[in-house]
């Protein structure tokens, strides 16, 4: 069964804290992404990948960084953790071909203290 | 920037009837995609539908897309209490860069 797996399903940091959050595909998709999801916004694009090494800004890429290394693993870092990035966490991946859905993971619920 | 918005907000239905839900978007689009969570969880993709197709079946699941109105439906016959939960619209812009753009989602209940 294909999948996407986030590290962790539950974090609890603290303020100013550095946090990784990382997330492994095993489809062998070329696109990767971090949304986070509050309630009330929706699904907001943090960043995105489309290849190793590569990277884009989504909609809120202040305060986060991202490292894909390797095609399968694509790592959301937060530089200094700050209460108003208390939320939950989605990676998902997709084939670079057009006509496919995502596939995301369990969603990591990270809560900054 | 949100796309979409869907509507209603919240659906509450008893089991065994239908269930509609609608999604606006305002840029053109590739292909409009519908997503289901599970409270807490992550999203699961349930169809696609291209910008050159005006309905889709899956299922349970009917999908229609009026382009010329930028909206889309989708319905949900003889709900269950196991359909319950949110369902959002994603669009894929006609740029294609990949990235999905989601609405806020429908919350729906199905009381047993």
């Amino acid at each position: 069964d294909v999948k996407v797996t986030q590290s962790s399903r539950y974090l609890v940091k603290r303020t100013g804290e550095k946090v990784f959050l990382e997330c492994v595909q095993d489809m062998d998709h070329e696109n990767m992404f971090w949304y986070r999801q509050d309630p009330g916004l929706g699904l907001r694009l943090i960043y995105f990948s489309y290849d190793v090494k590569m990277k884009e800004k989504g909609d809120i890429p202040e305060g986060y960084s991202v490292s894909r290394e390797k095609k399968e693993r694509f790592s959301l870092i937060l530089e200094s953790a700050s209460t108003n990035q208390t939320s939950m966490y989605l990676c998902a991946s997709s084939p670079l071909q057009e006509g496919h859905g995502y596939t995301f993971g369990s969603g990591t619920r990270l809560t900054v203290v | 920037s949100q796309q979409g918005e869907e509507d209603p907000q919240a659906l509450s239905i008893q089991e065994g009837e239908n269930a509609t839900m609608n999604c606006s978007y305002k840029t053109s689009i590739n292909n409009l995609q519908w997503y289901r969570q599970n409270s807490g969880r992550g999203l699961v993709h349930l169809i696609l539908i291209r910008s050159n197709e005006r309905e889709k079946h899956s299922g349970r699941l009917r999908v229609t897309l009026d382009t010329s109105k930028k909206s889309s439906s989708l319905l949900i016959t003889a709900s269950r209490a196991a359909d319950t939960a949110s369902y959002f619209c994603a669009t894929l812009g006609s740029s294609n860069t990949g990235k999905l753009i989601f609405g806020q989602g429908t919350t729906l209940q199905v009381k047993p």
